[in-house]
């Protein structure tokens, strides 16, 4: 079946470093890729999404593209704030399924 | 706008009770996905409705949990003889249409079987 991995938490880093959560898929057909995030106390939330192989998707800084060679959409973000710490979950949507797949989650702290 | 609401937001039952789980999808959204949260693990799917129906049940465990979505707006997740290991979170999410429209999640109901 269907199955997304991402990479275990907590990853802790510090303001302004660079981010790279990792995130591999394993669906039949063409799924469409997406991240979403649960920051503190609210509920989980779409941040970026990619419909098509070499989709790059952005959104608050955020990007992934959607390598299908690789089956990968890793998370990447250039410049993290103390306001980035959330989970953030990968998932997939199988073309003729209607569900999302998610991965485990990646707890991310970012220390000032 | 209002988002999506679960009620009640925590529910503590006994084993072998039955419980209700209520949904309120965002206006106009056709689509509305339950989901399951296990402490430390990602939602896993349960059921998809597109309108009044559920087009796709294939995430339901087992026949101990139902749920009805009976004019196309409210739904309602139900289980019968709770046991210990139904304790999760449960998520409702509605999207517009389905497939790759953005799903909105509502902040759950934490259930707890004792």
């Amino acid at each position: 079946g269907d199955s997304v991995t991402q990479m275990e938490g907590p990853v802790t880093l510090s303001e302004e470093a660079f981010l790279t959560i990792n995130c591999t898929y394993t669906a039949t057909g063409y799924p469409s890729l997406f991240w979403y995030v649960q920051y503190p106390g609210e509920g989980l939330q779409l941040l970026l999404k990619a419909t098509k192989a070499d989709d790059k998707g952005s959104n608050k800084g955020f990007e992934a593209t959607y390598r299908k060679e690789t089956t990968s959409f890793h998370l990447e973000k250039g410049s993290v704030q103390v306001s980035d710490s959330a989970v953030y979950f990968c998932a997939l949507n199988r073309g003729g399924a209607d569900g999302l797949t998610f991965g485990k989650g990646t707890h991310l702290i970012i220390q000032p | 706008g209002a988002g999506v609401s679960q009620t009640p937001s925590n529910k503590v039952t006994e084993k072998g009770k039955y419980v209700e789980l209520r949904c309120d999808p965002i206006s106009g959204h056709t689509a509305l996905y339950w989901y399951r949260q296990s402490l430390g693990q990602g939602p896993e799917f349960l059921i998809y409705f597109q309108g009044t129906g559920a087009a796709d049940d294939s995430g339901l465990p087992n026949d101990r949990f139902f749920a009805v979505r009976p004019e196309g707006s409210v739904s309602t997740l139900k289980i019968q003889r709770t046991e210990r290991g139904d304790s999760a979170v449960y998520l409702c999410a509605s999207s517009f249409g389905a497939r790759d429209n953005e799903q909105f999640f509502g902040p759950g109901t934490r259930l707890t079987v004792l």
